[in-house]
C-alpha cells in the first residue's frame, strides 16, 4: 500500500535557526496535509497542497509539493518556542490518510 | 467551525474494566470518523474508520470484538474498549471529516489517555 516516509524523526535548533521537514512517497500523491501537534495536545490541520510544484506560505512556515507530487517540505524560517511540537504530512488514499511519522521540533535550551 | 470534542480526557481503572470514549462533532455532521491509536514518541495509526449507519471498517491487527465502534449519528461515535488490560493502555484519538471527498482535512479531539492497572 501506499506509504509516506518522514524524515527526520527528530530536529534540534537553537531558537532563531531555521528547521525543515521532508515527506517522499514512491507513488504520485493525491494531494499532501501537514498538522501539527504540540506536547500532550492533538493534531490541528495546518494546510493542504494539491497542485504539482503548489507552494504556499502562512507566516513564517513555507510548505512545497514537488513537481512529480511525490515529495513535499515544510520549512520554517526563524524558530520561536511556539512552533514546538511534532510536524506530521498526510496523504489521502481511499478516503484515510495515510500518515507520515512525524518529525519533533526541539528548540535548544 | 468544525470542532470535535472527544469524553472523557483520561481514564485510569483497572484491569477487565470496559471503557467508553464518545467523540462528538460539535458543528457539523460527520459522515466520517476516524479512531487512531497514538504511542509515545510516535506517530498515529489509524485503528477503524467509522461511517454513520454501517459497521465500522477495521485496520488489519485490530480486533473488533475488543475495540466496538458505533456511530449512531451523524454527530457521535463512540469506541469501547472491552475488558480493557493494561496494554491497552494508549492515548486514543478521533478525528472527522466534513466531506467523505479527498483533500477534506480531519478535525482532531483532544484525545483520551486511558491507563490500565
Amino acid at each position: 500500500g501506499q506509504q509516506v516516509m518522514q524524515i527526520p524523526q527528530y530536529q534540534h535548533v537553537q531558537e532563531g535557526e531555521d528547521f525543515t521537514t521532508y515527506c517522499n512517497s514512491s507513488t504520485t500523491l493525491s494531494n499532501i496535509q501537514w498538522y501539527k501537534q504540540r506536547p500532550g495536545g492533538h493534531p490541528v490541520f495546518l494546510i493542504q497542497l494539491v497542485k504539482s510544484g503548489e507552494v504556499k506560505k502562512q507566516k513564517r512556515l513555507t510548505f512545497q509539493f514537488g513537481e512529480a507530487k511525490k515529495n513535499s517540505s515544510l520549512h520554517i524560517t526563524a524558530t520561536q518556542t511556539t512552533d514546538v511540537g511534532t510536524y506530521f504530512c498526510a496523504s489521502d488514499s481511499n478516503y484515510q490518510l495515510i500518515w507520515g511519522a512525524g518529525t519533533k521540533l526541539i528548540i535548544k535550551p | 467551525g468544525a470542532v470535535v470534542s472527544q469524553h472523557p480526557s483520561w481514564v485510569i481503572c483497572k484491569s477487565g474494566t470496559s471503557v467508553k470514549i464518545e467523540c462528538r462533532s460539535l458543528d457539523f455532521q460527520a459522515t466520517t470518523m476516524f479512531w487512531y491509536r497514538q504511542f509515545p514518541k510516535q506517530s498515529l495509526m489509524l485503528m477503524a474508520t467509522s461511517n454513520e449507519g454501517s459497521k465500522a471498517t477495521y485496520e488489519q491487527g485490530v480486533e473488533k470484538d475488543k475495540f466496538l465502534i458505533n456511530h449512531a449519528s451523524l454527530t457521535l461515535s463512540t469506541l469501547t474498549v472491552t475488558s480493557a488490560h493494561p496494554e491497552d493502555s494508549s492515548f486514543y484519538i478521533c478525528s472527522a471529516r466534513t466531506d467523505r471527498a479527498l483533500g477534506q482535512p480531519q478535525h482532531f479531539g483532544d484525545g483520551t489517555r486511558l491507563s490500565i492497572l
